[in-house]
């Protein structure tokens, strides 16, 4: 596999907290994408980071990468009951040929 | 708003059935891709396209067929169905390499293999 064991969590926090979610790889990677997927849905793009970045934010997501211990980091600040889902991180590389191999997720519930 | 439509959204299939999973996009994305998707495993990639006429297989091909006849078509077949098929499929397409592009993701096609 991929991943590291830990990529597969579950959280529950009230609304209004901050979480950070944190995912694990074994390969190296170029790229790391994080995706959103509401009950029901397909998977929807939230931030890609590339290897030569350590942070990017997008409105009130920050995600970090670390490629020296081959780690990225979500993080929702202010969480809204609409945070609700399942957020998982995607790597690939230039050798797996286009391919974006998935984690396993964080489940996460927000409490109103 | 990129646009990926897979169909049925429902199936319910009988063992030693066929089976095949449509797709459709209209982002004029060079790259589909077929996941399924059941718990504990995440996301896992079956079979994907760069282009009209080629498929090439993902990390969990064997019992699935892919065929992408067009830039906006890539459908996904089982020839003889087995339950243990029975999952939620996502077809996506995208258009960058390497992973650098976004996915964009249809709302999956429940399938259910009796």
């Amino acid at each position: 596999s991929q991943w590291g064991e830990e990529n597969l969590q579950a959280l529950s926090i009230q609304e209004g907290e901050d979480v950070t979610m944190n995912c694990s790889y074994k390969t190296y990677t170029t790229v790391v994408q994080w995706y959103r997927q509401k009950s029901g849905k397909g998977p929807a793009q939230l931030i890609l980071i590339r290897s030569n970045e350590r942070e990017k934010r997008s409105g009130r997501l920050r995600a970090t990468l670390d490629t020296s211990s081959q780690s990225s980091s979500l993080s929702i600040t202010g969480t809204l009951a609409t945070d609700t889902a399942v957020y998982f991180c995607a790597t690939a590389t230039n050798y797996n040929q286009g391919k974006l191999i998935f984690g396993q997720g964080t489940k996460l519930s927000i409490k109103p | 708003e990129a646009a990926v439509t897979q169909s049925p959204r429902n199936k319910v299939a009988v063992t030693g059935g066929k089976v095949t999973l449509s797709c459709n996009q209209t982002n004029n994305h060079n790259n589909m891709y077929w996941y399924r998707q059941d718990t504990g495993h995440g996301l896992r990639l079956i079979h994907y396209s760069y282009g009209a006429g080629s498929t090439e297989k993902g990390d969990i091909p064997d019992g699935y067929k892919a065929s992408r006849p067009s830039q906006e078509n890539f459908s996904l077949i089982l020839e003889l169905a087995t339950p243990s098929q029975t999952s939620v499929y996502f077809c996506a397409s995208g258009d960058g390499w390497g992973g650098a592009g976004q996915l964009y993701f249809g709302e999956g096609s429940k399938l259910t293999v009796l």
